[in-house]
């Protein structure tokens, strides 16, 4: 059974730019959650969507957004990006909502320059 | 606001012995509370997790040890191995959701 897939592993972004990261769930899995790691404030809870409908949302900027697809596959959109959005974006997946096992990804790291 | 509070930030245990990792939370709405470990340059794995309904669960040479009253929770590592060197984060999440609020997690270094 394959994992969450998350792509691209690596990306580079000039301040002001926009990036979109996309993330595969496992296979019939329908709750997607982003997460940003960073050294300084750790793993900070983005979004979480379910059913193509976003259910939780952290205290993140709206340049931050996201969707899910109607096969469970996630975007995430960074917009006019700032050097403090240099992170590890994770993506986690659950076979349901609510108090799940939740599998990551290995992450996309973005570097802003 | 940080509402899991993770301790100690580093750890250095020599192999064959017990790594604790001590974790506080403070939202008592809280109702699941996992373990994660990573490695550098891969996402976090979860290792064990417990509901507050019990106040210990074992798996293999891993321990939670879950003390609602006090509103802390901890991971045992018995028998510590140099593949355990990893940095481990604790979360907690509520019922209504998968938004999980990680600590600050620990670096783990096992010493052969």
């Amino acid at each position: 059974k394959a994992g969450v897939t998350q792509t691209p592993r690596y990306l580079i972004k000039t301040r002001g730019q926009q990036v979109t990261l996309s993330c595969s769930p496992i296979s019939g899995h329908r709750s997607v959650s982003w997460y940003q790691q960073t050294p300084g404030q750790g793993l900070q809870f983005l979004f979480e969507y379910f059913s193509e409908t976003q259910r939780n949302k952290g205290n993140f900027p709206g340049r931050f957004s996201g969707r899910q697809f109607s096969n469970s596959r996630s975007e995430m959109n960074v917009s006019t990006l700032e050097l403090g959005d240099s992170a590890l974006y994770l993506c986690a997946s659950s076979g349901r909502q609510g108090n799940t096992e939740a599998f990551f990804g290995q992450g996309t790291r973005l570097t802003v320059v | 606001q940080q509402q899991v509070k993770q301790s100690p930030q580093s750890l250095i245990v020599q192999k064959g012995g017990i790594s604790i990792i001590n974790c506080a939370y403070e939202n008592t709405a809280f109702d699941y509370f996992p373990w994660y470990q990573q490695f550098p340059g891969k996402g976090p794995a979860l290792l064990i997790a417990i509901r507050p309904d019990v106040s210990e669960k074992k798996e293999g040479r891993f321990t939670i040890s879950f003390n609602k009253s006090a509103k802390q929770f901890s991971l045992h590592i018995m028998d510590s191995q140099p593949g355990d060197s990893a940095t481990y984060f604790c979360a907690a999440s509520i019922s209504a959701g998968n938004m999980l609020t990680f600590g600050g997690g620990t670096r783990l270094m096992v010493k052969p």
